[in-house]
């Protein structure tokens, strides 16, 4: 089944405590991204990749890192959280079209509560 | 002006009604464009792709109007499980190796007995 995964689906921690939340995909897709989600602000970009080894910045990126060391994989991590960075993370998935995407896969989302 | 807006709803609708959201983009760049459907707490999913000619699926259009650059989704006959947040996504490219995509805030459509 075509699927993009996330783990973990809920997570509660507290600031300053790095964590990583994996995203994996088994569509071979070139296009990958995190999303963050919150009430009033709608869904925002938070970083992107169009390759492997190849990320580019979104709309909000500070204070997350993201790698693309595989195709199928793009973890996102937080090295100091805070806790503005509670949130409903997505991560989703696409064929690359020109330099961006068309149709976007998404993950099941993560619901983080930083203490 | 925001790049994309949508009216945020809700729209509150009797089941069978049939119902219009628009979304705005504000770059006339902009070249491709989608709807998706989330329900609550759950992952976007894409609804349908929206064509310079617009295109239908079942009960549901899409239509583009780039002179007044908007997006239109109409659902007919409305049913209860239509009841979602409906994202519309504008893509924009720059040439080179430049691009964006924004997600609309979404408008949120209950449909009631």
């Amino acid at each position: 089944e075509a699927q993009v995964t996330q783990n973990p689906r809920y997570l509660i921690t507290v600031t300053g405590k790095k964590l990583t939340v994996t995203c994996s995909q088994n569509m071979n897709h070139e296009y990958m991204s995190w999303y963050r989600q919150d009430p009033g602000l709608g869904l925002r970009q938070i970083y992107y990749s169009m390759n492997v080894e190849v990320t580019d910045k979104g709309d909000v990126p500070e204070g997350y890192k993201v790698s693309r060391k595989e195709k199928r994989n793009f973890p996102l991590i937080l090295e100091s959280p805070s806790p503005n960075q509670t949130s409903l993370y997505f991560c989703a998935s696409g064929r690359r079209q020109g330099v961006v995407t068309d149709t976007q896969y998404f993950g099941p989302g993560t619901r983080l509560t930083v203490l | 002006r925001k790049e994309v807006e949508q009216d945020p709803g809700p729209f509150n609708v009797p089941e069978g009604a049939t119902v219009a959201f628009n979304c705005t983009y504000s770059n006339s760049a902009s070249q491709s464009f989608f709807w998706y459907r989330q329900d609550c707490r759950k992952e976007p999913k894409l609804l349908m792709s929206v064509y310079s000619s617009g295109n239908e699926d079942g009960r549901f259009t899409a239509q583009l109007n780039r002179a007044s650059q908007y997006i239109s989704l109409l659902i007919r006959d409305s049913k209860l499980s239509d009841s979602a947040t409906y994202l519309c996504v504008v893509i924009t490219y720059y040439g080179g190796s430049q691009g964006n995509l924004i997600f609309g805030k979404g408008t949120k459509l209950s449909v009631k007995p």
